[in-house]
């Protein structure tokens, strides 16, 4: 799986877009973007994953750029609750298949009242 | 129903003690996961559970031993931990190799804390 690079913190204002972004250079064809979050001592929790398209659910936006070497998740109006560690995870699409996730270090995103 | 219940949410043992840590989804998946999380450290994959069979050991020490009596149970058992060995435990399932596009559902965790 590609390697990625995030800031290790945010900050964000409550209300505002929140847009962490990740780098993902060296990202073969068939890889596709995951993001997933962590609140404190919760598990991670899906957010939304894309392949070259920009995609949008209930949750958040992600945005990837035309090379597909970074990409951007955007939380349109983040809430008090958005405050967790966000990961950006690359790997071939295997339908959640049974070779496990491998997490970097993910940004820690404090949204501030 | 949608979750990954793991239990239970806190355990304390002695390093002489020998405990199980369970975890339960009822979504059909084939799937399951053992990961360990030290604090402020990402989750770290042990175990791959596919269809029933262990698929991936990641050099996880023979202290920690899991087992899947069937499709939607998932034990870890634990004997002569070390105090190094508190963190948080999470259990995790998908779909498997017929997969859909949402990946992986994570329990909420079993904190664990050997003295």
């Amino acid at each position: 799986d590609a390697k990625t690079t995030q800031p290790p913190s945010m900050d964000c204002a409550e209300g505002r877009a929140a847009n962490l972004p990740c780098n993902h250079s060296t990202i073969s064809g068939n890889e596709y973007v995951y993001w997933y979050r962590q609140i404190h001592s919760q598990g991670p929790q899906y957010i939304i994953h894309g392949l070259k398209n920009n995609e949008t659910n209930e949750m958040a936006s992600l945005i990837i750029t035309e090379d597909r070497k970074s990409s951007t998740l955007i939380l349109p109006h983040a809430t008090l609750r958005d405050t967790a560690v966000y990961y950006c995870i690359v790997r071939a699409y295997s339908g959640g298949g049974a070779d496990g996730l491998t997490f970097g270090k993910g940004t820690h995103l404090i949204i501030q009242p | 129903d949608t979750e990954v219940t793991q239990t239970p949410k806190h355990l304390v043992m002695g390093m002489t003690n020998k405990k199980s840590l369970k975890c339960e989804q009822h979504m059909g998946h084939r799937a399951m996961y053992w990961y360990k999380q030290k604090a402020k450290k990402p989750p770290e994959l042990m175990f791959v559970y596919s269809y029933e069979k262990l698929s991936i050991n990641e050099s996880v020490p023979s202290r920690f031993s899991p087992e899947c009596p069937n499709s939607s149970l998932l034990n870890l058992h634990l004997h002569a931990l070390q105090p190094e060995d508190s963190a948080l435990y999470l259990c995790a399932s998908s779909q498997g190799i017929q997969g859909n596009n949402y990946g992986y559902t994570f329990g909420s965790g079993t904190r664990l804390t050997v003295v």
